[in-house]
């Protein structure tokens, strides 16, 4: 799996979009980017996952650049409980099965949402 | 629905003593894996499973064993604990093909003095 690389830490004020980057320029083209967060030492949540469109659902967005080297998870409207280590992830075949089998955890985004 | 249900919570081990950390998942899901978080680290996988019968290495599998008698359980034996071994046990499951999403338990703070 490719290699991943996120800042250590992010500040965002509260109602504000929190933008979260991520690089991965050695992907290859049948990697997906996948974004996981980690609340206060709770079990890993999955948040979303994309090839190359960008991607929406209820709980973020993401949006990946055309050449696929790197990637940036949208909070719209970021809250005090999203405060979080949010993890990229790139992988290699998602039809393994949605990566119980081995997700490569780097040491993540530390988001904190300021009141 | 309870999802990925680890036992215990919290574990305190002597130096040289065995325990078993058990998971277990109520999603019929094919795929089961164990990892380990140390403080300021991302989760490592420890070991794997792809089904009732198959287990695999993972990252770092040393003093740890695995079995996968069932698809609901996969239980993580330490044989003989050391302090290295102090650690945030995660147990993860997913749905095998065509799934997209890892579930994870709330995890069993282990220490061993």
């Amino acid at each position: 799996d490719a290699k991943t690389t996120q800042p250590p830490s992010m500040d965002c004020a509260e109602g504000r979009a929190a933008n979260l980057p991520c690089n991965h320029s050695t992907i290859s083209g049948n990697e997906y980017v996948y974004w996981y967060r980690q609340i206060h030492s709770q079990g890993p949540q999955y948040i979303i996952h994309g090839l190359k469109n960008n991607e929406t659902n209820e709980m973020a967005s993401l949006i990946i650049t055309e050449d696929r080297k790197s990637s940036t998870l949208i909070l719209p409207h970021a809250t005090l409980r999203d405060t979080a280590v949010y993890y990229c992830i790139v992988r290699f075949d998602w039809y393994s099965g949605g990566g119980a089998d081995g997700l490569t955890f780097g040491k993540g985004t530390h988001l904190i949402i300021q009141p | 629905n309870a999802g990925v249900t680890q036992t215990p919570k919290f574990q305190v081990l002597k130096t040289g003593q065995s325990m078993t950390l058990q998971c277990a998942q109520d999603m019929n899901h094919e795929y089961m894996s164990w990892y380990r978080q140390d403080p300021g680290m991302g989760l490592r996988l420890i070991h794997y499973s792809v089904g009732a019968g198959i287990t695999d290495q993972g990252e770092v599998p040393n003093g740890y064993n695995v079995s996968r008698s069932t698809t609901e359980d996969f239980p993580l034996r330490l044989l003989s604990a050391a302090p290295s071994q102090t650690s945030v046990y995660f147990c993860a499951s997913s749905g095998g093909t065509g799934n997209t999403e890892a579930f994870f338990g709330q995890g069993t703070r282990l220490t061993v003095v």
